[in-house]
This record gives structure tokens, sequence and C-alpha cells, in this order.
């Protein structure tokens, strides 16, 4: 079993819908977790962060938590095609020292 | 820009040679992180400092790499002996420790990538 997985996708959307994105992971005593943007060519950019069970919203984006069923998501409101990246789901694991990342899951917006 | 650094962007090199990669982190940051990223997968960690200290290394990571930071400044990844598996992105990150250990978001530089033909 992978310590992240994700749906590779790709995930295509219509312009003005909601992408939902999906993550789980292993380590069940993992604490924090994290979304990040992927375009092709360029580095990883942090979108998300996130430590509670709940939800957590920035703008037009609301990560997902629920540690019981060790479960991390994604919702991109509105998607536009300048969303269209491969998202990285990210999880720091037990001990706090290392991130573990997903193979990430790549989103088409079509305009 | 107070961003994370990484130079060079770009290395071709021959199999068989040597190459160096210098990160320069977040100033006030005072972890650093080595990844290394292939098409369609996402960043495989290699390696963790925490201020001068490699605290981690990965498994993953042969004798023919190595890493340092003195000082707990910037760093650099050594590479010996290249061979064209090595061909990959290399991004450094890096983050601040916090007392309560659950923030410390890491930010990534633009990354440097290594083809060995």
């Amino acid at each position: 079993q992978k310590e992240v997985e994700q749906n590779s996708g790709p995930l295509s959307v219509p312009e003005g819908a909601i992408a939902s994105l999906n993550c789980t992971y292993s380590d069940r005593g993992s604490q924090s977790f994290f979304w990040y943007r992927q375009y092709s060519g360029k580095s990883p950019e942090l979108i998300m962060s996130i430590y509670s069970n709940g939800d957590k919203e920035d703008g037009r984006f609301t990560a997902q938590l629920n540690k019981a069923s060790q479960y991390v998501s994604l919702l991109i409101r509105d998607s536009q095609p300048s969303d269209s990246a491969t998202y990285l789901c990210a999880v720091r694991n037990t001990g706090g020292f290392k991130t573990i990342f997903g193979a990430g899951t790549r989103l088409f917006v079509k305009a | 820009d107070t961003g994370v650094s990484q130079d060079p962007r770009h290395k071709i090199t021959k199999r068989g040679q040597n190459v160096t990669f210098r990160c320069d982190p977040i100033s006030e940051h005072n972890r650093l992180y080595w990844y290394r990223q292939t098409l369609g997968q996402g960043p495989e960690f290699l390696t963790y400092f925490q201020n001068e200290a490699q605290l981690e290394k990965s498994r993953l990571l042969s004798d023919r790499f190595s890493a340092e930071r003195p000082k707990g400044s910037f760093s650099t990844l050594e590479i010996q002996r290249t061979e064209q598996g090595d061909s990959a992105m290399y991004l450094c990150a890096s983050s601040l420790m916090t007392l309560t250990g659950k923030g410390a978001e890491a930010f990534f530089g633009q990354g440097t990538r290594l083809t060995v033909v």
C-alpha cells in the first residue's frame, strides 16, 4: 500500500463546475496535510494546509479532512481553465519530519 | 525575491560526471528538504536538515548522493558518477519549525532539472 494515494486522473470538469480531488493516507498518526498545485514543468505551489478534522475554506478552495477514515479532499469551486494542473496531496508523517507526496491528480478545466 | 532559490535551473551532464546543486532557503526557515521528481510522479523525499544537522536520509539515496548544509544556511546536493537514471527534477523546499510542530508548511524552489546523457 502506498503511503499517500491519489487517483491519477485525468479529471475533466467544465468551466464553472466544482472539481473534487481525493486522497487517502496510510499513517494513522499523521497530523499535517497539504495540497499543492503543480503546473507542467514548474515546481509545486502550496495552496492549502489543514490540521483538524472538518473543512477549511480559502477563496474558491475547500480542504476537507477525516482522520478516522484517513481521507483528505480538495474542492475547487467555480473552476477556471487556469486551474488546470496536477494537484499533489502531501502528508507529514508521525514525528513531523518528513512530508510524503502522492503521485498527483491531473485536472483539466474545459472552457 | 525572498523565496527558495535553486541553482542551476537546468544541468546537462555526461554519464559518470559529478554534479552539484545549490539551494538557498527562505532566510528565517530552519528546515530544508531535498526531493526528486520524475515525470508523472510526486516528489520523492531524499533528505532533510534541521539547521545544519542532516536528520534523515531516504533509503533510496545511494552512496553516490551527498548533501550538506554548512552553517545552517544554504545547502548543496552532490551526485557522483551520474547515471541516466538520475535524470529528474531535483527540488529543494524549506519550512520553519514551530513549537507546536503542526504548522511549518514547506515552500519549494523552482527546481533543478538534471539530464544525464
